[in-house]
């Protein structure tokens, strides 16, 4: 599976927005960019997916950099409820098991009040 | 409300005791698979299976069983439970006809303790 790297930890002001950077330098051409968010005593939410262009969904917003070397979730605002670990994974559909889910480490974002 | 439901939600059992963590889901999702996930190690993929009937081993297959025999449900078995698989386990599925973009749902977790 191509590798993603994520900072380990991100604070952020309640109401405010939260930039998460994702690098994914060996991405290839057929890779979906995926986020998940998983919540305490929670399984792993879906929070948004892109391939080429950026997207906005009722969650967050996904940018992606014009080479598909790297990509951002955005929070627009976070609220205490946001507090969870956000995984960055990659899709890769070449390897026959192509609806795995690979988690890394993930960004544990805290949320102050 | 589209969920993955499992059961039960805590187990705590002694070693050697077969036992089965049952996932349901009420999407009508091709794909399900089950996870662990452990302090450091992250989430591992134990078992998926395509469609029914259809299963096949993911990253850390050792000790478990799994079974599809309809579309809704895909329960793991642990047939001689160690202290070893004392872990969070999660049940997933998606869509396969939803191509490489389709999310997965996932379902509340099953903390099992092994003695």
């Amino acid at each position: 599976d191509a590798k993603t790297t994520q900072p380990n930890s991100m604070e952020s002001n309640e109401e405010e927005p939260v930039h998460l950077p994702c690098n994914h330098s060996t991405i290839s051409g057929t890779d979906y960019i995926h986020w998940y968010r998983q919540l305490p005593s929670q399984g792993p939410e879906y929070v948004i997916h892109g391939l080429t262009s950026n997207v906005n969904n009722r969650m967050a917003s996904l940018a992606i950099a014009e080479d598909r070397k790297s990509s951002t979730l955005i929070l627009h605002r976070a609220t205490l409820r946001d507090a969870a670990v956000y995984y960055c994974i990659l899709r890769d559909v070449d390897l026959g098991n192509d609806y795995k889910l690979s988690f890394g480490a993930g960004t544990t974002v805290t949320v102050r009040a | 409300e589209a969920q993955v439901t499992q059961n039960p939600r805590y187990l705590i059992t002694v070693t050697g005791k077969k036992l089965t963590v049952t996932c349901s889901q009420n999407m009508n999702h091709e794909y399900m698979s089950w996870y662990r996930q452990d302090p450091g190690l992250g989430l591992r993929q134990i078992y998926y299976s395509m469609n029914v009937e259809v299963t096949d081993k993911g990253d850390v297959p050792e000790g478990y069983k799994v079974s599809r025999k309809e579309k809704r449900n895909f329960p793991l078995i642990l047939e001689s439970p160690s202290p070893n698989q004392t872990s969070l386990y999660f049940c997933a599925s998606s869509l396969v006809t939803g191509g490489r973009g389709t999310e997965a749902f996932f379902g509340q977790g099953t903390r099992l303790t092994v003695v």
